[in-house]
């Protein structure tokens, strides 16, 4: 069936160095795409959303990167602080699919200080 | 001043139990949803209420019932706990039934069914 999915469970940076998480996504119909993030203890947070229409979004300190021929997603992280450390979802709405979002399995973010 | 928040954060019961997790935002939104994350940190939707109207319900099981009093509120009833009911259930908002709109969650609801 679709999924989505990520290719490493865990993830260690050094502070201050850029931090890229990948995700690979096999439903082709997806129209819409968001990273979220989840600090320990607490609900998931948005970060940034691209619309499939586009190959690239930023915010702040953040770069969503989207690359349809390949079905993946990529959030980068610049000058990664202790405060990124979390775990980070990728997640999908399909075409028709209004809000129901597909998640993809965590990865997690660990910054060393 | 919380956004979506959830009573109790943590609950834990035993096997065949009946309880019931409370969600309100105070956002004045006319979506909420309700998740469950399981050990391995995988999120899957199970409920969707628009306008209190229920739009999502995905193939979970009938001793799971939701209940929207309103459209600031989406409770969750389980029925006769069991142990694969364990996991943490979010609840969330968003401004409208639209794919491009927000998710906003709650801190999460710990369940552990012993």
């Amino acid at each position: 069936g679709e999924s989505v999915g990520l290719h490493l469970p865990t993830l260690s940076v050094q502070e201050g160095d850029n931090s890229i998480i990948n995700c690979a996504y096999s439903n082709s119909a997806s129209d819409y795409f968001i990273w979220y993030k989840q600090e320990s203890g607490k609900g998931p947070q948005f970060i940034i959303d691209i619309r499939s229409n586009m190959d690239k979004r930023q915010g702040q300190r953040v770069t969503v990167l989207l690359n349809k021929t390949v079905k993946h997603l990529s959030l980068q992280i610049a000058a990664t602080q202790p405060g990124d450390s979390a775990v980070y979802f990728c997640a999908e709405v399909p075409t028709g699919a209004n809000s129901k979002l597909t998640f993809g399995k965590g990865i997690t973010l660990s910054v060393r200080p | 001043d919380t956004a979506v928040s959830q009573t109790p954060k943590y609950l834990v019961t035993q096997m065949g139990n009946d309880k019931s997790i409370k969600c309100e935002q105070n956002l004045g939104h006319d979506t909420m949803y309700w998740y469950k994350q399981d050990s391995k940190k995988f999120l899957k939707i199970m409920f969707s209420y628009n306008n209190k109207e229920l739009i999502i319900n995905e193939t979970v099981p009938n001793r799971f019932s939701p209940k929207s009093p309103d459209k600031a509120h989406l409770n969750l009833h389980i029925n006769s706990l069991e142990l694969g009911d364990s996991a943490v259930y979010f609840c969330a908002s968003s401004r409208r039934l639209a794919f491009q709109e927000t998710q906003y969650f709650g801190p999460g609801t710990r369940l552990l069914v012993l």
